[in-house]
C-alpha cells in the first residue's frame, strides 16, 4: 500500500490528451512538491516534472503537471505511442521523514 | 552530464551482506543530497534511503532501519549502502539517485542500476 495513490491504468489513443491523479495528504503533497517519473520496462526511471510543474530541459512540452491542495497531476496532450510507460509521483513525506513514492500507472496508448 | 554508476550487486544467501557502490560523475557531488531506491521484479518504486550532501544526516525505510546504512565519501564522489541481514524481500534493484540540483532537493537523476538478488 503506496503513501501516494495512482491508478494503476490509463490509456488513450495518439493525440488525445491523458490524466494521472496522485493523491497524498497534508504531511507530503500538502507541503511539499511533487516530482514525477516516466519509466520503460528494463530501464531507469527519468524524471519528467519537478517542483510540480517544472519540465527538466529535453522534456517535451506535452508533459505538465499542476498541484492543488492535497493532490497532484500529469498530463499528457497529444499523446504518443512513445508514451507508453509506467508512470511514478514522489514527494517528501514530513511525518514519514522519508521519500514517498505512488505505485505507478501503466499508460498504454492504443 | 550527471553520471551515476552502481555496482556490488549479487547473487547472495540469506542473513549474508553486501555493500554497494555508486560512482558520481558530471556535477559538484559534495552540494546534492544522494538517495537509493529500490524495485523488485515487476513491482512499483521504494525509497530505500536518503544522506545529506556533508553526510550528517540519514533517513531510512521502516523496512530497512537497523539493517541498511547509507554513506557517501565526497572526496572520491562515492556513495554506499551497507546491506545486512538481507531476506528475500530485499531482493531488487538498486538505484542510486541524486537530488535534481542543490537547491532542489527531490529525487532527481537515476544512475541504472545493480541487481541484488537474495536466495539461499
Amino acid at each position: 500500500q503506496s503513501v501516494l495513490t495512482q491508478p494503476p491504468s490509463a490509456s488513450g489513443t495518439p493525440g488525445q490528451r491523458v490524466t494521472i491523479s496522485c493523491s497524498g495528504s497534508s504531511s507530503n503533497i500538502g507541503s511539499q512538491s511533487v516530482y514525477w517519473y516516466q519509466q520503460f520496462p528494463g530501464t531507469a526511471p527519468k524524471l519528467i516534472i519537478y517542483r510540480n510543474d517544472q519540465r527538466p530541459s529535453g522534456v517535451p512540452g506535452r508533459f505538465s503537471g499542476s498541484k492543488s491542495g492535497t493532490s497532484a497531476s500529469l498530463a499528457i496532450s497529444g499523446l504518443r505511442s512513445e508514451d507508453e510507460a509506467d508512470y511514478y509521483c514522489g514527494t517528501w513525506d514530513d511525518s514519514l521523514s522519508g521519500w514517498v513514492f505512488g505505485g505507478g500507472t501503466k499508460l498504454t496508448v492504443l | 552530464e550527471v553520471q551515476l554508476v552502481e555496482s556490488g550487486g549479487d547473487l547472495v544467501q540469506p542473513g549474508r551482506s553486501l555493500r554497494l557502490s555508486c560512482a558520481a560523475s558530471g556535477f559538484t557531488f559534495s552540494a546534492f543530497y544522494m538517495y537509493w531506491v529500490r524495485q523488485a521484479p515487476g513491482k512499483g518504486l521504494v525509497w530505500v534511503a536518503r544522506i545529506t550532501n556533508g553526510g550528517s544526516g540519514t533517513n531510512y525505510a521502516d523496512s530497512v532501519r537497523g539493517r541498511f546504512t547509507i554513506s557517501r565519501d565526497n572526496a572520491n564522489n562515492m556513495l554506499y549502502l551497507q546491506l545486512n541481514s538481507l531476506t528475500a524481500e530485499d531482493t531488487a534493484v538498486y538505484y542510486c539517485a541524486s537530488a535534481w540540483g542543490e537547491v532542489v532537493p527531490g529525487v532527481g537523476h537515476w544512475g541504472r542500476g545493480t541487481l541484488v538478488a537474495v536466495s539461499p
